[in-house]
């Protein structure tokens, strides 16, 4: 089945500075890559989705980019700012018999004042 | 508002004792989905829910139930607690497993 590993763990960035997570996925059928932000105390939110037919997707001053031949995409947060403190999670859906989302094991960020 | 509520959000019990966690949404989400978060394991799905009276199990059920007799609710049911179940739980839904899902506040949940 899918598997979804997230990196790093932990994230201390600088604020103004930018921050990238990054993970990888096994099954090369999966079609929908979604990340969520999780505030303290709260369910997750999801901030940027991405298919497989797109490399690339940006809102303000948040992307996502896929690679399909690698199975990997990546989070990037440019000017990052301390409301952006929280922990992230990448998904990958699943494609076999079940009808699931896989999630990675979280980025916990932090930006420094 | 659109949204997803959970009850209880906090909830300490004792080995054995069933339980049951609510779970509504008001956005007339056809697919549900009940999480579990630990530290350093993210999020894993217990069971999910794709439609009225169709439900399917998730990477982790053990020790779980769920039922869908209605579109808008789908509660967790843990028959006979256990330590091991003690964890943060999210119920989530959506109109599909590609569009965004929304999650609810969250179940602290403690087995004592």
């Amino acid at each position: 089945g899918e598997n979804v590993e997230q990196h790093p763990s932990t994230l201390s960035v600088q604020e103004g500075d930018s921050a990238v997570i990054k993970c990888t996925y096994s099954d090369s059928a999966s079609n929908y890559f979604p990340w969520y932000k999780q505030e303290l105390g709260k369910g997750p939110q999801l901030i940027i989705d991405i298919r497989s037919n797109v490399g690339e997707k940006k809102d303000q001053r948040i992307a996502v980019t896929l690679n399909k031949t690698a199975k990997h995409f990546s989070l990037h947060i440019t000017e990052t700012q301390p409301e952006d403190s929280a922990v992230y999670f990448c998904a990958a859906s699943t494609m076999d018999s079940s009808y699931k989302l896989i999630f990675g094991s979280g980025t916990r960020l932090l930006v420094r004042p | 508002e659109a949204q997803v509520t959970q009850n209880p959000r906090y909830l300490i019990t004792v080995t054995g004792k069933k339980l049951t966690v609510t779970c509504s949404q008001n956005m007339n989400h056809e697919y549900m989905s009940w999480y579990r978060q630990d530290p350093g394991l993210g999020l894993r799905q217990i069971y999910y829910s794709m439609n009225v009276e169709v439900t399917d199990k998730g990477d982790v059920p053990e020790g779980y139930k769920v039922s869908r007799k209605e579109k808008r609710n789908f509660p967790l049911i843990l028959e006979s607690p256990s330590p091991n179940q003690t964890s943060l739980y999210f119920c989530a839904s959506s109109s599909t497993l590609y569009t965004e899902a929304f999650f609810g506040q969250g179940t602290r949940l403690t087995v004592v």
